[in-house]
């Protein structure tokens, strides 16, 4: 079975500064894999994903990720954090076996200093 | 832009009480999801559904939980007795057909039981 990890449980940066969000994967294919972002009493709202091709993709808010398969990782990245991008920050795996359910990682809570 | 709706945001219920939680999907789509989040832990997938049947469901899925599709615009998650372990957040999340395709999740309903 497939499984997420995300090592860091709470990162804190100053505003404008860079951010990197750590997931790694473990899944025995080519997974696909989802970065999502839950603000104080909202949904899961979904910032970018990968499914084949270039593994470098984009998202919203200004949010890149890459997926490395050597490394089993889908860093999240962001050049200069704003103090709106403080939330939590779920990392998700699904698989092609026609399999729906995706496995979520346990969370990256950003905190944004001014 | 479409998005999923949830009723209510919060519902406290007594220990062994019968709870419905409802979903609103996103109109053309038709895989519906049920995902929870126990307080500070991962967010847990439940179930899916697709033409009107349970397409997956996980271990936590068990008897005292289903679910119903009661007319073309509704979700529902029903919990026939109420335990304490079921108090968490209840997402519920839509997507189109295709096995990669993105779920969109709900803002959630806590289900607080006491």
């Amino acid at each position: 079975a497939q499984s997420v990890t995300q090592p860091d449980i709470h990162i804190t940066v100053s505003e404008g500064a860079s951010l990197e969000l750590r997931c790694n994967y473990s899944y025995g294919a080519t997974p696909y894999l989802f970065w999502y972002v839950q603000s104080p009493g909202q949904g899961l709202q979904l910032l970018l994903k990968y499914f084949s091709g270039d593994t470098l993709v984009q998202g919203i808010k200004g949010f890149e990720a890459e997926f490395k398969r050597s490394q089993s990782s889908f860093n999240l990245r962001k050049p200069s954090v704003h103090w709106s991008d403080a939330a939590e920050y779920f990392c998700a795996v699904g698989v092609e076996t026609g399999r729906r359910a995706l496995t979520f990682g346990s969370g990256t809570r950003l905190q944004v200093q001014p | 832009e479409p998005e999923v709706t949830q009723t209510p945001s919060h519902q406290v219920t007594q220990m062994g009480q019968e709870v419905i939680l409802r979903c609103v999907p996103i109109s053309n789509h038709l895989y519906f999801y049920w995902y929870r989040q126990i307080l500070g832990q991962k967010v847990e997938f439940l179930v899916s559904f697709y033409n009107n049947e349970i397409s997956e469901k996980s271990e936590i899925f068990d008897d005292q939980f289903s679910v119903e599709r009661p007319d073309g615009s509704n979700f529902t998650l029903k919990i026939r007795s109420t335990k304490l372990e079921d108090s968490a957040m209840y997402f519920c999340a839509s997507s189109d057909v295709g096995t990669a395709d993105t779920q969109y999740f709900g803002p959630g309903t806590r289900l607080t039981v006491l």
